[in-house]
């Protein structure tokens, strides 16, 4: 099936600093999700991105929907201790790309920041 | 606020027995609800899709025997683990969409430790 690819594994950060992780797929997605998952909770979502090109923004992060579909990334800027945890990047699979309940995830990018 | 409750938050239970988790929409109705499993230090996979009024579909891999899912009102889905073995012990996380275009939104998970 689908995967995809989630880059760094794992960031250690001073506070202050910014951050920026990205997700790659061997094949095209109509919908990029970001997550982010804090020890022993469901992930929350952060931002959703539904066409190719587009750049959206959520208080500190950044998100961008690569345009050949098959990438994104997420910067958060100005990271702060309360920003630690786990980032997911996530996506419907299949060339529809509709079903939005069945969701491919990325391996995860554990942030950690030092004050 | 939180749009999908999962009950309980943490289980233990004994080799042998039989745990039920439930997940409710908290306000709006959800036809179809997703089931994931997240094994510690790795990502979350989709278990099965539970469908109210109809039988779930599961993933590939995925004994619907041993996880009996029920989705017996549009506010309400079950995951039931028969016969719990330690190996069953995970992070059971629920999801639900408010309709068809919007991104899902995840419970807080369930922690489930068979001794």
């Amino acid at each position: 099936g689908q995967q995809l690819n989630q880059s760094p594994q794992s960031m250690f950060i001073q506070e202050g600093e910014d951050v920026s992780m990205n997700c790659t797929s061997s094949s095209i997605f109509n919908t990029w999700l970001w997550y982010k998952q804090d020890p022993g909770e469901g992930p929350v979502l952060l931002i959703a991105l539904y066409k190719a090109g587009e750049l959206t923004s959520n208080g500190r992060l950044t998100a961008q929907f690569g345009i050949t579909r098959k990438d994104s990334f997420l910067n958060i800027s100005a990271s702060i201790p309360s920003d630690v945890g786990i980032y997911f990047c996530a996506g419907p699979p299949g060339a529809g790309g509709t079903s939005y309940g069945k969701l491919t995830f990325g391996q995860g990018t554990i942030l950690t920041v030092h004050p | 606020g939180a749009v999908v409750s999962q009950h309980p938050s943490w289980v233990i239970c004994k080799s042998g027995t039989s745990v039920k988790i439930e997940c409710r929409s908290l306000d709006f109705q959800a036809t179809t609800m997703f089931w994931y499993r997240q094994f510690p230090k790795q990502s979350l996979m989709l278990m099965a899709t539970s469908n109210e009024g109809s039988k779930a579909t599961y993933e590939q891999g995925v004994e619907k025997d041993k996880f009996l899912i029920n989705h017996a009102s549009l506010t309400l889905s079950t995951l039931t683990v028969t016969s719990a073995h330690p190996e069953d012990s995970s992070f059971y996380i629920c999801s639900a969409r408010r309709d068809i275009i919007s991104p899902l939104h995840f419970g807080n998970g369930t922690r489930l430790t068979v001794t």
